[in-house]
């Protein structure tokens, strides 16, 4: 099945810093999520991107389809952006595949 | 309305009993699934129902049942679980299964299981 690699595991940020997650896949995707699940286990959809630039607020993603790989910024963090942030992709086989989450902590 | 709704959120249960986790989603969404999350670890899929169908099992356990009633309604049958089997239980949903390009999955807030 198709692997997908998150970097960097584990990010610690002071408050108001900017931070880019990397998500790399292994075969060509029909679908790429990008989520944040809550302390909750509650998973947030953040993007839909399979390919091209989305934003949303202080979020925004990018996947490069054809490199095969997607990433995500999240500028002026706050400490309610701590949680782990998974990327998730689709091949052909209807199966979402996640990769192993970047936690992030955001210090006061 | 984005919302996928799971019952319970919380369940104990012991090694000989049988209950049911319940999902519901109102998007008119087709394809539905059931995830498997141990503690630090991402999602893993168990199954996936489209237009009501099972369409993907992926290996799992008998003890786990799943049943789609209908197209908004998902539960997973547990029997005899063991307590490596207790984790969070999630539920999501998505337009089709089967179209060219995916569609995007929207997940309810689980089910936190624990069998003793």
């Amino acid at each position: 099945g198709i692997q997908v690699e998150q970097s960097p595991p584990d990010l610690i940020l002071q408050e108001g810093a900017n931070s880019t997650l990397r998500c790399n896949f292994s075969d060509s995707v029909n679908n790429l999520q990008w989520f944040h699940q809550n302390p909750w286990g509650q998973l947030i959809n953040l993007f839909y991107i399979p390919s091209g630039t989305k934003q949303n607020g202080r979020l925004s993603a990018t996947t490069v389809a054809t490199e095969r790989y997607s990433l995500l910024y999240i500028s002026s963090s706050q400490t309610t952006d701590s949680g782990v942030y998974f990327c998730a992709v689709e091949a052909n086989d209807y199966k979402l595949s996640f990769g192993a989450g970047t936690t992030v902590t955001v210090r006061a | 309305d984005t919302e996928v709704t799971q019952t319970p959120k919380h369940l104990v249960m012991g090694m000989t009993n049988k209950k049911s986790l319940k999902c519901e989603q109102h998007m008119g969404h087709r394809a539905m699934y059931w995830y498997k999350q141990k503690a630090k670890k991402p999602p893993e899929l168990m199954f996936v129902y489209s237009y009501e169908k099972l369409s993907i099992n992926e290996s799992v356990p008998s003890r786990f049942s799943p049943e789609c009633p209908n197209s908004s309604l998902l539960n997973l049958h547990l029997h005899a679980l063991q307590p490596e089997d207790s984790a969070l239980y999630l539920c999501a949903s998505s337009q089709e299964s089967n179209l060219p390009r995916g569609t995007e999955a929207f997940f309810g807030q689980g089910t936190r299981l624990t069998v003793v």
